[in-house]
Formats: structure tokens, C-alpha cells, sequence
């Protein structure tokens, strides 16, 4: 089965700098890769999805690539505020009725 | 317009004792999941509902894990004789259309279950 890697498990930053998130998949059939963000005491929250027919997608400050030889996929944040302050969440799908999430990565923000 | 909602929001319950967990998904949402997430780790998957049909149930750990939606619209699990290992937090999430659209999961606050 898939299986998703994540690293780091923790990144600080100062605001106003940029965070890197990178993630692995194993299953070449994995074809839809959403980033969540997980506040706390609250659920997970869409924050940018990216198709395996697209190389990179941005969204104001978020933005994410994806490279499906080498079945890799980042998080670029810009410009950090300290509300980006949260844990993140890469996941892979490939089409069925599991999404598989990585194990996060907990982003402080310094102001 | 309301999300997904999820009751209750805590629970703490003794070691062999039966739990029930309620999820009530943003209406007229054809998908529900369920997801266990550990202190520390990402959501792992439960069960998946279309409707009514459960057609997913991989991720239940044990037949201890019973989960239901008999109308299509709220759905409950149970964990019957809870263990140290069930403490988790038991997230529901739903979808507009059939799993497998590449849509985006709304995810309630979810459920803190401790077991002592």
C-alpha cells in the first residue's frame, strides 16, 4: 500500500522568511496530493491540492510542486506569519477510498 | 453554512467499557470517513461511507471497531471493551461526491477519546 514520508517533523522560522516541507510517496498510482493544516484542538483544513498532471500550483503565499519520477512533493510557504504557526499534513490518494497522510510537520513562526 | 460536527468533543472512559462516537457531516454530502489520529501523527484511516454503504472498512483496527450510517447523513462509531492503545482522537470528515473525485475532505473537530 502507499505509504508517506515527511520531513522535518518540526521547523522554526522567523516571520517573515520562507518554510520548505518535503514529502515522498510510494504508490506510483497516487494521482491527487492535498496539504492540510492542522490548528490546535481543531480538525485538518485544505490549504492547497495539487493533480498528477500538474508540476506546481500556487496560491498567494502557498505554493506546491510535485516531481512524479522521483514521487516527490513540497510545501512552499512565503513570506511566514506567525499564524502560519500550526502543524501541517501532506497526504497522497490515488483514487480509491483511502488518503494517506504523512506524519506532519509542527511549523513555529517567530515574531 | 454549518460544518462537520462532531459529539463529543472529549471522552474518558474506563478500560472494557462500550464508546460511542457521533459524526454529523455537512448535509447532502454524498462521502464520510472516519480517521484515527495518535498524539503526534497524522489522521490514519477508518472506514469509508458512500451513503449508506460502508464500502471501505480496511482501517478498522479490530472487530472491537464498528461503525454505521443507516440513513446517509449521520454516522456513528463504536468501540466496544476500550483499550489503553483505542486513546486517540477520532476525526469524521466528508466529501461532496464518491471518494475516488479528488475533492476536498472537510474535517470536524474531532473526538478525544481517553481510555484509563
Amino acid at each position: 500500500g502507499e505509504n508517506v514520508e515527511q520531513h522535518p517533523s518540526t521547523l522554526s522560522v522567523q516571520e517573515g522568511d520562507s518554510a520548505v516541507i518535503k514529502c515522498t510517496y510510494s504508490d506510483s498510482a497516487s494521482n491527487y496530493f492535498p496539504w492540510y493544516k492542522q490548528e490546535l484542538g481543531k480538525g485538518p483544513q485544505l490549504i492547497i491540492d495539487i493533480r498528477s498532471n500538474v508540476g506546481e500550483k500556487k496560491d498567494q503565499r502557498i505554493a506546491v510542486t510535485l516531481n512524479k519520477t522521483a514521487k516527490h512533493f513540497s510545501l512552499h510557504i512565503t513570506e511566514t506569519q506567525p499564524e502560519d504557526s500550526a502543524v501541517y499534513f501532506c497526504a497522497a490518494d490515488t483514487g480509491g477510498f483511502k488518503t494517506i497522510f504523512g506524519a506532519g510537520t509542527r511549523l513555529f513562526v517567530k515574531a | 453554512g454549518a460544518g462537520v460536527s462532531q459529539s463529543p468533543r472529549y471522552k474518558v472512559a474506563k478500560r472494557g467499557q462500550d464508546v460511542a462516537l457521533r459524526c454529523d457531516p455537512i448535509s447532502g454530502h454524498v462521502s464520510l470517513f472516519w480517521y484515527q489520529q495518535a498524539l503526534g501523527q497524522g489522521p490514519e484511516f477508518l472506514t469509508y461511507f458512500q451513503n449508506e454503504a460502508q464500502l471501505d472498512k480496511s482501517g478498522l483496527p479490530s472487530d472491537r471497531f464498528f461503525a454505521e450510517r443507516p440513513e446517509g447523513s449521520v454516522s456513528t462509531l463504536k468501540i466496544q471493551r476500550t483499550q489503553q492503545e483505542d486513546s486517540a482522537v477520532y476525526l469524521c470528515a466528508s466529501s461532496i461526491r464518491g471518494a475516488g473525485a479528488q475533492e476536498t475532505q472537510y474535517f470536524g473537530p474531532g473526538t478525544r477519546l481517553l481510555v484509563l
